[in-house]
């Protein structure tokens, strides 16, 4: 299958705790995005990387939270003392850099803190 | 400042009727791409359309259509002949031409699909 993967699927977690999510983007794609999703809403912009670096962060990512993509390919996205307003979808998109825009999605990880 | 609108919160359809989804944005680009995703129960969002801001040509796909009209800045979305399988929260996006290398996609809060048998 040569679609985005994360990693895990699902992670429930202690409020306080730090957790790491995985994106595996199409293995020829070099842009990469993190999205935020909440029950009921669209997603939300979080950052993007192209190639192995990150060039836009939103004010929506305190600095509890830091994504690296350090080779270019996987990313990774920690959250650092996770509060319950962390809870959400994450969703991690991939696109190739000569196609207008169209982004393909992972599955996302849903994260649930207690 | 960009945003996409999208009023319809919740449809419920009989299966086999048609149903149109409303997208309204605000942007302030002449270059802009608009999009619509599916995402299903199962929570991928799979790409369903691209338009470009210079080109409103209709376009139909099977038993969907797409409907952009510039001057009211809409893109609507129609299903004929609903099915079951189509019952899912269908989004529309827009992406600014002029992000730099940045696409990030801006969404509307979604509209949720119910297709009943």
């Amino acid at each position: 299958d040569t679609g985005v993967s994360q990693n895990p699927r699902h992670k429930i977690t202690k409020r306080g705790q730090n957790v790491t999510f995985r994106c595996d983007p199409i293995s020829e794609h070099n842009r990469l995005y993190w999205y935020r999703q909440t029950l009921g809403q669209g997603p939300e912009f979080l950052t993007y990387f192209q190639n192995e670096a990150q060039l836009e962060k939103s004010r929506l990512l305190s600095d509890r939270f830091s994504a690296e993509r350090p080779k270019g390919s996987f990313s990774t996205l920690e959250i650092q003392r996770t509060e319950q307003g962390d809870s959400a979808m994450y969703l991690c998109a991939s696109s190739p850099q000569e196609t207008l825009n169209e982004q393909f999605f992972g599955p996302g990880t849903r994260l649930t803190v207690l | 400042a960009q945003k996409v609108t999208q009023a319809q919160t919740e449809i419920s359809v009989v299966e086999k009727e048609d149903v149109t989804l409303d997208c309204v944005y605000e942007t302030r680009d002449t270059t802009y791409y608009l999009f619509w995703y599916k995402q299903p129960p199962s929570g991928e969002l799979v790409f369903l359309i691209r338009r470009n801001s210079f080109d409103e040509q209709n376009e139909i796909s099977g038993r969907y259509s797409w409907n952009f009209q510039k001057s009211t800045s809409s893109f609507n979305f129609t299903i004929t002949a609903s099915q079951v399988v189509d019952s899912a929260v269908y989004f529309c996006a827009l992406s600014e031409a002029q992000a730099g290398n940045n696409r990030k996609l801006i969404w509307g809060l979604g509209t949720s699909l119910a297709v009943n048998p």
